[in-house]
């Protein structure tokens, strides 16, 4: 089993659009989690932390589930500028991170 | 602040042949991370080093990949020889000793 899974995508949404992702990890004492955007041939950025339960930044959401092990994230009303990869990263200690193959999300007109 | 500098943007080569990279972290980020990333796929971590030891090296290639960071700052990356499998972009990142890496922009390796 992969340390961290998601779904790849792409996922197709209209402007204005709910959309939600999510990804399941595999180590149980993972402490901290994030999500990071990466645009076309751009480096991963640091979109969202998730150290509890949730966060909220605007219209985006991150939730964590430490009994299922799994985070989600919300994008609403989507922008065009929301198109991107978007990877599921788990912190496993150490100062190292894990990231999981991205989801990619495709937002048209 | 200036963020993690990298170079080449990009390089092509033959296999066979040999290719290195350099990466210059953010100024006093003493962990300092090359990450490959293949096409469709998230960064895998290669090597990390902590000021100039290397904390963790066990999925870098050793029979064809290299990498130093011998005083601590900068850093390079060194494949010889190269295979069509490294077809790939090679990222580097530092931290500041916390769960947040800085990412650069990356360098495009295409090994013909």
């Amino acid at each position: 089993r992969k340390e961290v899974e998601q779904d790849p995508g792409p996922f197709n949404v209209p402007e204005g659009a709910t959309v939600a992702f999510n990804c399941t990890y595999s180590n149980s004492a993972s402490q901290s989690f994030f999500w990071y955007r990466q645009d076309c041939r751009k480096e991963p950025k640091l979109l969202m932390s998730v150290y509890s339960s949730g966060n909220e930044d605007g219209r985006f959401t991150a939730q964590l589930n430490r009994a299922s092990q799994y985070i989600s994230l919300l994008i609403r009303d989507s922008k065009l500028s929301d198109s991107a990869t978007y990877l599921c990263v788990v912190y496993t200690g150490f100062q190292k991170l894990v990231f999981g193959t991205g989801t990619r999300l495709l937002v048209s007109p | 602040e200036a963020g993690v500098a990298q170079s080449p943007r990009y390089k092509i080569i033959e296999k066979r042949q040999s290719v290195a990279f350099w990466c210059n972290p953010i100024s006093g980020h003493a962990t300092l991370y090359w990450y490959q990333q293949i096409l469709g796929q998230g960064p895998k971590l290669l090597i990390q080093f902590q000021n100039n030891g290397v904390v963790d090296d066990s999925q870098l290639p050793k029979d064809r990949f290299s990498a130093e960071r011998l005083k601590g700052v900068d850093s390079t990356l060194k494949i010889q020889p190269a295979k069509l499998e490294d077809s790939a972009v090679y990222l580097c990142a530092s931290s500041a000793g916390t769960d947040t890496q800085y990412f650069g922009p990356g360098t495009r390796l295409t090994v013909l």
